[in-house]
């Protein structure tokens, strides 16, 4: 099977940089998509195709990917950004989506 | 206002079958790809199946292949999910999901714009 990989948790001070990546599978030409999950909510995107944001996302929230690694950045860490976080990409190969498993952001 | 509101969930013995629903509104639900997405307890998000906007291509997990069956039913603005022979293994919280689609790009690839708040499947005896 295939497997989308996420470090399981990342902690960061508030006003701090954090970075989330996502790795394990040859992207190709798919776009990656992240997702933000609060506890007892569903997902919300935060970003698609890589690299954009849908409205409402603040600018803090940044994508990129290179050869087989997609990260997440959010500047400027706040609070209320604590929440799980996935990324998710289109396998061709098997016509399967990937979810990656999760990454716990903690704001210290 | 768009607005996914799925239904059936419960508790459901080993071997049993369950239909879920989801009734869509607020936007074009015949323009739209869609999604099942669940969430065992505790765990992350794991794809279910996939469907096109119009049923002509319609994917699925190897965790439910042969088992579960996508449908949707444009003119009721609703999509369904048909599981049969459910597992230990299936108990999870179900999201019904709409598929970023825009007039150039509609398919199997694009984003998750919008979520249902979940409907909980319990399979134990």
């Amino acid at each position: 099977s295939y497997v989308l990989t996420q470090p399981p948790s990342v902690s960061v001070a508030p006003g701090q940089t954090a970075r989330i990546s996502c790795g394990g599978t040859n992207f190709g030409s798919e776009g990656v998509h992240w997702y933000q999950q609060r506890p007892g909510q569903a997902p919300v995107l935060v970003v698609y195709d890589d690299n954009d944001r849908p409205s409402g996302i603040p600018e803090r929230f940044s994508g990129s990917k290179s050869g087989n690694t997609a990260t997440l950045t959010i500047s400027r860490v706040e609070d209320g950004d604590e929440a799980d976080y996935y990324c998710q990409v289109w396998h061709s190969d098997s016509d399967h989506v990937l979810f990656g498993g999760g990454t716990k952001l903690t704001v210290l | 206002e768009v607005q996914l509101v799925e239904s059936g969930g419960g508790l459901v013995q080993p071997g049993g079958s369950l239909r879920l629903s989801c009734a869509a509104s607020g936007f074009s639900f015949s323009s739209y790809s869609m999604s099942w997405v669940r969430q065992a307890p505790g765990k992350g998000l794991e794809w279910v199946s996939y469907i096109s906007s119009s049923s002509s291509t319609i994917y699925y997990a190897d965790s439910v292949k042969g088992r579960f069956t996508l449908s949707r039913d444009n003119a009721k603005n609703s999509l369904y999910l048909q599981m049969s022979g459910l597992r230990d293994e299936d108990t999870a919280v179900y999201y019904c999901a709409r598929g970023r689609c825009t007039p150039v790009s509609c398919y199997s690839g694009v984003a998750i714009d919008y979520w249902g708040q979940g409907s909980l499947v319990t399979v134990s005896s």
